[in-house]
């Protein structure tokens, strides 16, 4: 079945650091994309999505291309503040279907002053 | 725009207990989902509503949970009798019509305790 496979956190970065989490999907066909963003206390909301191949979804600073021959959507943030600090979710759909989200394990990312 | 109300916030039970989680979508949406996020893991999807119908109810363990929505609005989400492993964050997401993902809304969870 489809599955999402996200790089092991947590992760620490300074202030003003670049930002890279990795994500690689299993599935059929074209799936979307998406990376969610769970911030302290709060409800996962949607960061940004790509819907087919070489697409570029952005949002807040941050950026992930859907690369269909190496499966990845890697979240990419050139310099991230502390406000970034959250649990960072990828995830994909079939479109069509019941259209049903399938998630990562979700990344920790912690950004100190 | 009011947000996806979730209640309770937190709730702690013993394993064997009974316990209801309850959700308010945002206001006109069709779609209703609940999600058991598990520490560690990712969401993962246990029943999904569109109005007072169930589309997808593949993941939901059946002989023990159970979620209804009535009038297609609030929804509930029961638990009896409760194990251990269901411990867990209990997230309800709403989207409107025909913008199933791209409009998807969380709320912020209920998380459950099961001693």
């Amino acid at each position: 079945g489809d599955s999402v496979t996200q790089m092991e956190g947590p992760v620490t970065l300074s202030e003003e650091a670049f930002l890279t989490i990795n994500c690689t999907y299993t599935a059929t066909g074209y799936p979307s994309l998406f990376w969610y963003v769970q911030y302290p206390g709060e409800g996962l909301q949607l960061l940004l999505k790509a819907t087919k191949a070489d697409d570029k979804g952005s949002n807040k600073g941050f950026e992930a291309t859907y690369r269909k021959e190496t499966t990845s959507f890697h979240l990419e943030k050139g310099s991230v503040q502390v406000s970034d600090s959250a649990v960072y979710f990828c995830a994909l759909v079939h479109q069509g279907g019941s259209e049903k989200l399938v998630f990562g394990k979700g990344t920790k990312l912690t950004v100190n002053p | 725009e009011a947000g996806v109300a979730q209640s309770p916030r937190y709730k702690i039970i013993e394993k064997r207990q009974s316990v209801a989680f309850w959700c308010n979508p945002i206001s006109g949406h069709a779609t209703l989902y609940w999600y058991q996020q598990i520490l560690g893991q990712g969401p993962k999807l246990l029943i999904q509503f569109q109005n007072n119908g169930v589309v997808d109810d593949s993941q939901l363990p059946k002989d023990r949970f159970s979620a209804e929505r009535l009038k297609g609005v609030d929804s509930t989400l029961k638990i009896q009798p409760a194990k251990l492993e269901d411990s867990a964050v209990y997230l309800c997401a709403s989207s409107p019509p025909g913008q199933t993902n791209e409009k998807l809304l969380f709320g912020s969870g209920t998380q459950l305790s099961v001693l």
